[in-house]
């Protein structure tokens, strides 16, 4: 069972730089996002997806762009990295409904310089 | 402004002992609320989780307890294990228009190290 599947693990970037973080479920779950994890902060939502073609913003969008083109896949842009979008990044599915539990990947730490 | 809040970044307990972690809302509107279990370099996963139209859940060790007039809810772990040590997170969601979607906020953690 791969579950939901992210790459890379590691990444680093220069300031200006683009890139895509890649985020894969296989449990043809509706329902995908984005958190961010920084240190006293907890998790914070990126943006979501409730299902293909359907996405929406979460409380730190800004810097970040999504699209779902196919259920399985939710990929994160970065169109121009700022160091302050260092972080551990975690992709997220479920079934969509309201009491769903959310299983992540295991995340994708980036460090821009 | 922080909806969801766990205001004990670490705690420290003895193998055997009572695990109690904390967690604090603001927004009444939130009815469903879980809590999340996080090891080192892996992926947060899901524990336990109560419905607002409960106050209690038990599964197994674990026991989540809401007192929504308080807007606070509590995870118990009995006893307390080394394996337990991680860090946990409690989350909240509301529900939405048609049930859709499952928007979860998160609180920023709670480092349990259970000492053998």
């Amino acid at each position: 069972n791969a579950g939901v599947t992210q790459t890379p693990k590691f990444q680093v970037l220069k300031t200006g730089q683009s890139m895509t973080l890649q985020c894969a479920q296989d449990m043809n779950h509706e329902y995908m996002s984005w958190y961010r994890q920084d240190p006293g902060m907890g998790l914070r939502l990126i943006h979501y997806s409730v299902g293909a073609g359907i996405t929406d913003q979460g409380e730190v969008p800004n810097g970040y762009n999504v699209s779902r083109s196919t259920t399985e896949d939710f990929p994160l842009r970065l169109l121009s990295a700022a160091p302050s979008q260092t972080s551990v990044y975690f992709c997220a599915s479920s079934r969509g409904q309201h009491n769903s539990p959310l299983h992540f990947g295991n995340g994708t730490r980036l460090t821009v310089t | 402004d922080q909806q969801v809040k766990q205001n004990s970044p670490s705690l420290s307990v003895q193998e055997g002992r009572i695990s109690i972690l904390n967690c604090d809302y603001t927004n009444s509107m939130f009815d469903y609320f879980l809590w999340y279990k996080k090891y080192p370099a892996e992926g947060p996963t899901f524990l336990i989780s109560i419905s607002s139209i409960k106050d209690k859940n038990e599964d197994g060790r674990f026991t989540v307890f809401l007192n929504k007039s308080a807007k606070h809810l509590s995870l118990h772990i009995v006893p307390s294990q080394p394996g337990d040590s991680a860090v946990y997170f409690c989350a909240a969601s509301e529900e939405l228009k048609g049930g859709a979607t499952n928007k979860l906020i998160f609180g920023t953690g709670t480092l349990l190290a259970v000492q053998p």
